[in-house]
């Protein structure tokens, strides 16, 4: 079945430095991923959709400038945390959308200390 | 998007057949009701999807009726493995492009010896 490879699964930080998550399709083409945020005992929040080739349409409240999404191949897109703060600590999800759906990855456990 | 609700958690014990209903009173002609297991610190996982009727894998069964307002995931026998969240999409199926997959509460899912 389909599957999607995400990286790192976990990562510490110092605050103000940045940090990317990448997320890849490994045996099918992905024209659009998703990337969540789930804070604990919390459903996963939506952040963006990145469609490649082109922009990423961020979900309200969510600051573009902080999380800059790159899709630049159908199958890897990168979410990056500029300046990281601990308010941003949290699990990441991506989910890329193939021809049979929705793949998850496995997630990144972000720690900002 | 078609809202779905959930109950917020169920109790079960090992070897029970466990009945997940949501409800999406909005759900869309072109619409496929998915659902998604997750365990704590992973992405979600797939676990069957449907229509209409009813459809039935090696893990579960999914009941949907005629009017398609609802639906039921089926667990014959739970496990103590099988204590997760579960969640209840709907969303159209893709073929290419991608539409928007928003996440309800879930239903956290105890099971017990």
């Amino acid at each position: 079945g389909a599957v999607v490879s995400q990286h790192p699964s976990w990562v510490i930080c110092k605050s103000g430095t940045s940090v990317k998550i990448e997320c890849r399709s490994l045996d099918f083409q992905a024209t659009t991923m998703f990337w969540y945020r789930q804070f604990p005992k919390q459903s996963l929040m939506l952040m963006a959709t990145s469609n490649e080739g082109s922009k990423a349409t961020y979900e309200q409240g969510v600051e573009k400038d902080k999380f800059l999404i790159n899709h630049a191949s159908l199958t890897l897109s990168t979410l990056t945390v500029t300046s990281a703060h601990p308010e941003d600590s949290s699990f990441y999800i991506c989910s890329a959308a193939g021809d049979n759906g929705y793949t998850f990855g496995s997630g990144t456990r972000l720690t900002v200390v | 998007l078609a809202k779905t609700t959930q109950p917020i958690s169920m109790d079960s014990y090992e070897g029970q057949e466990v009945n997940i209903t949501c409800s999406h009173n909005n759900i869309a002609t072109n619409d496929y009701i998915t659902w998604y297991q997750q365990f704590p610190s992973q992405g979600p996982r797939f676990i069957i999807q449907g229509y209409k009727t009813k459809v039935t894998n090696e893990v579960a069964s999914l009941f949907i009726p005629a009017d398609r307002k609802s639906s039921t995931l089926s667990l014959p026998r739970v496990s103590l493995s099988d204590t997760a969240v579960y969640y209840c999409l709907v969303a159209p199926i893709l073929t290419g492009g991608g539409n928007k997959l928003t996440f309800g509460t879930g239903t956290q899912l105890k099971v017990e010896l």
